[in-house]
C-alpha cells in the first residue's frame, strides 16, 4: 500500500532561517504530489503540487518543493521563514488512477521572532 | 467562488444522538471527500465520491457512519448513534478533473464535533 513519511514531526526555527521539510513516499508508479498547510484552527490549504514537468515546483508564500524521483522524495523548502509560517505542514500523494490523497502525519513548524 | 461550505461549524451533542454534517462542494468540482482529523490518528479519509457515486468507503469506521451525495452540490455525513470517540474535526474537500489528474483538493473549514 502507498504511504507517505514525514520524518520531522516538530521543527522550531527563528525568523529568517531556512526551512526544509522532508517527505518520502512509497509507490513505484506515476504519482502526483502535494503540500498542504494548516494554520492554527484553520482548514488545510494547498501550498503547491507536482503533476508533471519541471521537478522544481514553486507555490504560494515563497515555498517551493523538489521532486526527486530516484529518492521518492518531495521536500518542501523556503529560504527565509516568517513568524506567520507557524503552522502544520502535510505532504500527500495520489497515484495515477485515483483521486485518493494519502497524507503524511504532518510536521509542526514553529517560528519564533 | 465561495469555496467548500460546511455546516454546522461546531456541533456539541450527547452520546447516542444522531449527528448530520453537511457539505457543499465548489461549483463544477466532480469529486467530494470526507475526512476526519484527530490528534491521535491525524487525517483520515472516510469516503469519497466521484460524480455523486461513492468510490471508496474503506475508511468509514463502522456501520454507525453513512454518507450520501444526492446531487452534485450537496453531501451529508451521518453518525447514528454518536459516541464520544467520534469527537473530531470533520473536513469536506472537493476537486475537479479525472482520476489521477493531479487537480488537488480544496478543503472546507471543517465541523468540530464534540460528543459528550
Amino acid at each position: 500500500a502507498q504511504s507517505v513519511s514525514q520524518h520531522n514531526h516538530h521543527v522550531i526555527l527563528s525568523e529568517a532561517a531556512s526551512l526544509e521539510l522532508g517527505c518520502n513516499y512509497s509507490y513505484g508508479g506515476t504519482v502526483n504530489l502535494f503540500w498542504y498547510v494548516q494554520y492554527p484552527g484553520q482548514h488545510l490549504q494547498l501550498l503547491l503540487k507536482y503533476f508533471s514537468g519541471d521537478p522544481l515546483v514553486k507555490g504560494i508564500k515563497g515555498f517551493e518543493a523538489e521532486f526527486i524521483k530516484s529518492k521518492f522524495s518531495f521536500n518542501l523548502r523556503k529560504p527565509s521563514v516568517q513568524w506567520s509560517d507557524t503552522a502544520e505542514y502535510f505532504c500527500a500523494v495520489t497515484t495515477y488512477n485515483t483521486d485518493k490523497l494519502i497524507f503524511g502525519t504532518g510536521t509542526r513548524l514553529q517560528v519564533f521572532p | 467562488d465561495a469555496g467548500v461550505i460546511q455546516s454546522p461549524r461546531h456541533e456539541v451533542t450527547e452520546m447516542g444522538q444522531e449527528v448530520t454534517l453537511r457539505c457543499k462542494p465548489i461549483s463544477g468540482h466532480n469529486s467530494l471527500f470526507w475526512y476526519r482529523q484527530t490528534m491521535m490518528r491525524g487525517l483520515e479519509l472516510l469516503i469519497y465520491f466521484n460524480n455523486n457515486v461513492p468510490i471508496d468507503d474503506s475508511g468509514m469506521p463502522e456501520d454507525r457512519f453513512s454518507a450520501k451525495m444526492p446531487n452534485a452540490s450537496f453531501s451529508t455525513l451521518k453518525i447514528q448513534p454518536s459516541e464520544p470517540r467520534d469527537s473530531a474535526v470533520y473536513f469536506c474537500a472537493s476537486s475537479q478533473g479525472t482520476s489521477g489528474s493531479g487537480a488537488g483538493q480544496y478543503f472546507g473549514p471543517g465541523t468540530r464535533l464534540t460528543v459528550l
